[in-house]
Parts: structure tokens; sequence; C-alpha cells
């Protein structure tokens, strides 16, 4: 298997710009979570899917923030605005099992994004 | 409110030593505790779990101690090699997701 696969590994853009982070999740895994780490504040969850469907998306920092998961191969992670403050290491991570396989999670290798 | 905190943001240990990595949480939910490892460029990979009703738990070189009157965990490593030196990650596992800390860089010395 190819792991978590995410695109694009890098994106540099400038203020006010849309961007799209994209994550395609290990096959057969009912879970995938949206991470962002930064130095201020280590690796925080951003959103939790199970079975496609959003559980959870407290860690949203805000409206400007939206995600999506169509089917069970794909996700997209939308900002829009960005903003220079949303510069940071994007992860995907899926997992399988129940309470969605939530200690041993899979994370795809980023998307360091940096919003000028 | 960070539920998880480590609280040294580096570690230097020579080849061959221990490496001891601490963790506190406030968390009193979190069913599992976990330590992930990451080198750069690359997403944080699982290294080591241990429930809550235990307080140790090994794995090779690794061994991870809780303490949950104390809410404090720990990771051992013994011995300590170079290719040991990344930043690892703390973590709890409550409902459905995992609350990290901000990470320990640890750097082994050949």
């Amino acid at each position: 298997d190819a792991g978590v696969i995410q695109s694009p590994r890098h994106e540099v853009t400038e203020m006010g710009q849309e961007v799209t982070l994209r994550c395609k999740p290990i096959s057969g895994h009912n879970s995938l979570f949206w991470y962002r780490q930064t130095m201020m504040r280590g690796l925080e969850l951003l959103i939790y899917f199970n079975n496609n469907v959003p559980i959870d998306d407290s860690g949203m920092p805000e409206d400007r923030f939206s995600a999506k998961m169509p089917n069970a191969s794909f996700s997209t992670l939308k900002i829009q605005p960005s903003e220079p403050r949303d510069s940071a290491v994007y992860f995907c991570a899926s997992s399988w099992g129940p309470s969605g396989g939530k200690v041993t999670q899979y994370f795809g290798p980023g998307t360091r994004l940096t919003v000028l | 409110d960070q539920q998880v905190k480590q609280n040294s943001p580096s570690l230097s240990v020579q080849e061959g030593r221990i490496s001891i990595l601490n963790c506190d949480y406030t968390n009193s939910m979190f069913d599992y505790f976990l330590w992930y490892k990451k080198y750069p460029a690359e997403g944080p990979t699982f290294l080591i779990s241990i429930s809550s009703i235990k307080d140790k738990n090994e794995d090779g070189r690794f061994t991870v101690f809780l303490n949950k009157s104390a809410k404090h965990l720990s990771l051992h490593i013994v011995p300590s090699q170079p290719g040991d030196s990344a930043v690892y990650f703390c973590g709890g596992a409550g409902s459905y997701q995992l609350t990290f800390g901000k990470g320990t860089k640890l750097s082994v010395i050949p």
C-alpha cells in the first residue's frame, strides 16, 4: 500500500487566495483526520470524518476553513481566503477500527503551506 | 487549555545512553496514551501506546510508563541510537481522537 497520499507537498500563495489541500487515505480505512502543525500550537486536530461523514469539526479555526470527504478515497481541506497566520504544515491521517481507530493513525507526509 | 504538555522542547543524549522523554496531561478521560515519532519532511508514525489501566508497556528498546496519580507519562529509550533522533509527540486518546503535545526534539549524539 502506498500509504496516505497528500498533495501538494508544498504550497506558496498570497494572502487572500484560495488554497485546496488534498488527501487520499489508505484503502479500507474508515476514519480520516486533518491536523495542523505549528510551532506555537504543536499538532492540533482540525476535523475528523468517520465513514465519510464529518463527526467533529470543532478544531477548525474559523469559517475560512472547510473540509469535505465526497467518498472513501478522497478528502479536501480548503482555506478561503488564506491569511499569513494559516502558514503551517497540514497533515492528513487515516485509520481503521472501532472508536475511529483512535490510537494507531497513519499520517501522510504533510503539505507545507506558506501564505505571503 | 493544553490537555497534553511536553515541557522540554529538546533533549540531547549520547549514543548508548538512556533517553527519557516526559509528558503531563490534564484530561482524566483519556483511556489510552501514546507516543508518535516524526522525522523531518515526514508525517508522524505510531511508536508505542499504553492503556490507562496499566502502568508500563515495553516494546524492544522503548518503554512507556504511566503514573495516573501524577498524570504523568514518560518514554524511555534504551540504548539510544542516532536513528532515534526525531521529534517525539506524546498524546492522549479520548472517545475517538488523539490530543497531542507540542513535541520534544531528541538528538542522539554519536
